[in-house]
């Protein structure tokens, strides 16, 4: 089993309708991401969340909200969207608990990704 | 703020030759960490290497080696004896060493490996 899991992995939906993408994690680390990749531009971040407690915003946050329900997971929505926010969506996680060592120098673990189609 | 540039869009190979893959960044920092990712066609993100900016010595994971330029704040990945299975994405990346911050990415080289 993936130690990152999206879902869903494909999603097709219509203007103005409200999307939730969920990620889970069995890895057992405090931070996550949502990151959305368009050609050509990268990864760029729209939230991150370093503990249930903490959200932060990203690069991208507009039009975007996550919510962090447990440690293991952290969901993102989209109010009401829009074309423009068809896209590659990923989350990823990373570990800084004590004893892990130089947190910083740790990756990030990402999920497989969902695509979200909006028409 | 840091920036990634990978200032080649596209790159291409041929199997079993070598190819390097170019990556700049700007920062003000002395101590940061940076990072390689793959992603191949099945769209998994995929760590291919990392270096610690206060390590001299150049990271190397089998075929996969980087020359880290401090202070040309350069990164590039070398990819030795290209395979196949190397046609993909390559996504630099950079994480400061001063706080709680995520990953900075650049935009992307895609590898083309011809046979």
């Amino acid at each position: 089993d993936a130690d990152v899991t999206q879902t869903p992995r494909n999603r097709i939906t219509k203007t103005g309708k409200r999307i939730m993408l969920e990620c889970s994690q069995t890895k057992g680390h405090d931070r996550m991401y949502w990151y959305r990749q368009d050609p050509g531009l990268g990864l760029r971040l729209i939230y991150y969340s370093f503990d249930v407690k903490d959200i932060n915003k990203g690069e991208i946050s507009d039009g975007y909200s996550v919510s962090r329900q447990a440690q293991a997971k952290f969901s993102l929505s989209l109010e009401s969207a829009i074309p423009n926010q068809t896209a590659l969506y990923f989350c990823a996680t990373s570990d800084s608990r004590p004893g892990t060592g130089a947190f910083r120098n740790q990756p990030q673990h990402f999920g497989d990704g969902t695509r979200l189609s909006i028409l | 703020a840091q920036t990634v540039t990978q200032s080649q869009p596209e790159m291409s190979v041929q199997e079993a030759e070598t190819v390097t893959l170019s990556c700049t960044y700007d920062t003000s920092e002395s101590d940061y960490y940076l990072f390689w990712y793959k992603q191949p066609p099945s769209r998994q993100m995929i760590l291919v290497i990392r270096q610690e900016a206060y390590k001299q010595q150049n990271a190397t994971e089998n075929r996969f080696s980087v020359n880290f330029q401090k202070a040309a704040k350069s990164f590039s990945l070398k990819i030795s004896d290209s395979q196949l299975g190397d046609a993909a994405m390559y996504f630099c990346a950079y994480r400061s060493d001063s706080g709680n911050t995520p990953l900075v990415f650049g935009k992307g080289t895609r590898l083309s490996v011809i046979a």
